[in-house]
């Protein structure tokens, strides 16, 4: 069946480091979306990639589409407090319904 | 623009309750989705509406979980009876098309006692 595997499962950073975390599958996706949850609160679109290698910033955050097909990046730079929570990559299964990664928690500490 | 809607935020039943959840989604998108998260976990696609039809409930819980999307725009979810490990965040998303990007609700937490 389908395999989305995040990595890593949680970071504890610094405030000012950069973060990079990613996301891979076992299959081609045509589509790779990242998302932030903050507790209590749904998760919110950060970036989507529709093209194999696309590159794609907002702001501090940079994502990549893998040139397989098969994985995304996220990177966050000059990480800050309010960059703490929880973020999920999303691909379609079999070009479908969207299928989530368990998530990578990130805490940052002043 | 508005977001999508979701209530109630909370709810609290003891087993064997019925309980329903409210989704309105952005407006102009024709794609409804309900997720089920638990802790922990990313959400985990229940049924996926195109406009008032249902294209993919194979993740519904058939037996205890209904859904309807009358009009194409609003949606409820409803279970009867909970169970205790129905406890966990419904999601609402919305899209103007499938695998596109998903926009989601707040989420309801339902807490089964």
């Amino acid at each position: 069946g389908q395999q989305l595997n995040q990595s890593p499962q949680s970071m504890f950073i610094q405030e000012g480091e950069d973060v990079s975390m990613n996301c891979t599958s076992s299959s081609i996706f045509n589509t790779w979306l990242w998302y932030k949850q903050d507790p209590g609160e749904g998760p919110v679109l950060l970036i989507a990639l529709y093209k194999a290698g696309e590159l794609t910033s907002n702001g501090r955050l940079t994502a990549q589409f893998g040139i397989t097909r098969k994985d995304s990046f996220l990177n966050i730079s000059a990480s800050i407090p309010s960059d703490v929570g929880i973020y999920f990559c999303a691909g379609p299964y079999n070009n479908n319904d969207m299928r989530f990664g368990a998530g990578t928690r990130l805490t940052v500490k002043p | 623009e508005a977001g999508v809607v979701q209530s109630p935020r909370y709810k609290i039943i003891e087993k064997k309750q019925p309980v329903a959840f409210w989704c309105n989604p952005i407006s102009g998108h024709n794609t409804l989705y309900w997720y089920l998260q638990n802790l922990g976990q990313g959400p985990e696609l229940l049924i996926r509406y195109e406009n008032e039809e249902a294209v993919d409930d194979s993740q519904l819980p058939k037996d205890r979980f209904s859904a309807e999307r009358l009009k194409g725009v609003d949606s409820t979810l409803k279970i009867q009876p909970a169970e205790l490990g129905d406890s966990a965040v419904y999601l609402c998303a919305s899209s103007p098309s499938r695998v596109r990007e998903q926009y989601f609700g707040p989420g309801t937490r339902l807490t089964v006692t």
